[in-house]
């Protein structure tokens, strides 16, 4: 079963306007963690943003937030103020543990292709 | 030179060959993991290294083999692929070992792989 949902494989989105993207996760744990990557077409991917599971506020980094709805098992992302810049792939992934050695792995989502037009 | 870097960036092999992918990561982790990117599929995890041991192979082919030799470097040697086998492989670290988080994964700028 999929564990990370992203319904949205492209988005369009204006200069300086703000886009939200979608993401569903599914886990039965109690202690998870989510993230955001960005995947620019150099295909590097860059690590945005952090929410865990027990965390009472929503994430912020810079022009980057996480709009955490636990009970709707959500974690939207929300870029404000996009720029050229900011047009790439995002991927959300959530944190599983591998029990081996007591590290963790992450699961990916099948990413947003997101284009900020001028 | 900082952050997780890979070579080569780029690699044409045909079938019968035999190459190998290098990760070397600067950051002083305890994890390392090889990512397959297909085209229009979700980033697969294949292994991953925590303090050098093999602690997940995710039901990669054995044409596919991975190696640390240390907390710093991560290979996978590869031998009779196929063309299905083409892809972005990407290397990350992460500090991984402990629980405490959220010790995000750094990625590499990946290998594009192309089997003829």
């Amino acid at each position: 079963a999929q564990k990370i949902t992203q319904t949205q494989p492209g988005m369009f989105v204006q200069e300086k306007e703000a886009v939200t993207l979608d993401c569903t996760y599914d886990t039965s744990d109690q202690s998870y963690g989510l993230f955001w990557y960005k995947q620019p077409s150099s295909g590097e991917m860059i690590f945005l943003i952090y929410q865990g599971s027990y965390d009472e506020q929503n994430a912020t980094e810079g022009r980057y937030s996480l709009n955490f709805q636990k009970a709707r098992k959500s974690a939207n992302l929300v870029i404000s103020a996009s720029q050229l810049g900011d047009s790439a792939m995002y991927f959300c992934a959530m944190r599983e543990e591998i029990t081996q050695g007591g590290s963790e792995k992450l699961v990916f989502g099948k990413g947003t292709k997101l284009t900020v037009n001028p | 030179e900082t952050g997780v870097t890979q070579t080569p960036r780029h690699l044409v092999m045909g079938m019968t060959n035999k190459k190998s992918l290098k990760c070397e990561q600067h950051l002083g982790h305890n994890a390392m993991y090889w990512y397959k990117q297909s085209a229009k599929k979700p980033l697969e995890l294949m292994f991953v290294y925590s303090l050098e041991e093999r602690v997940e192979n995710n039901s990669v082919p054995s044409r596919f083999s991975p190696e640390c030799p240390n907390s710093s470097h991560l290979f996978l040697h590869l031998h009779t692929l196929q063309p299905e086998d083409s892809a972005l492989y990407l290397c990350a670290s992460s500090q991984g070992v402990l629980r405490e988080g959220p010790y995000e994964q750094y990625f590499g700028p990946g290998t594009r792989l192309t089997v003829t």
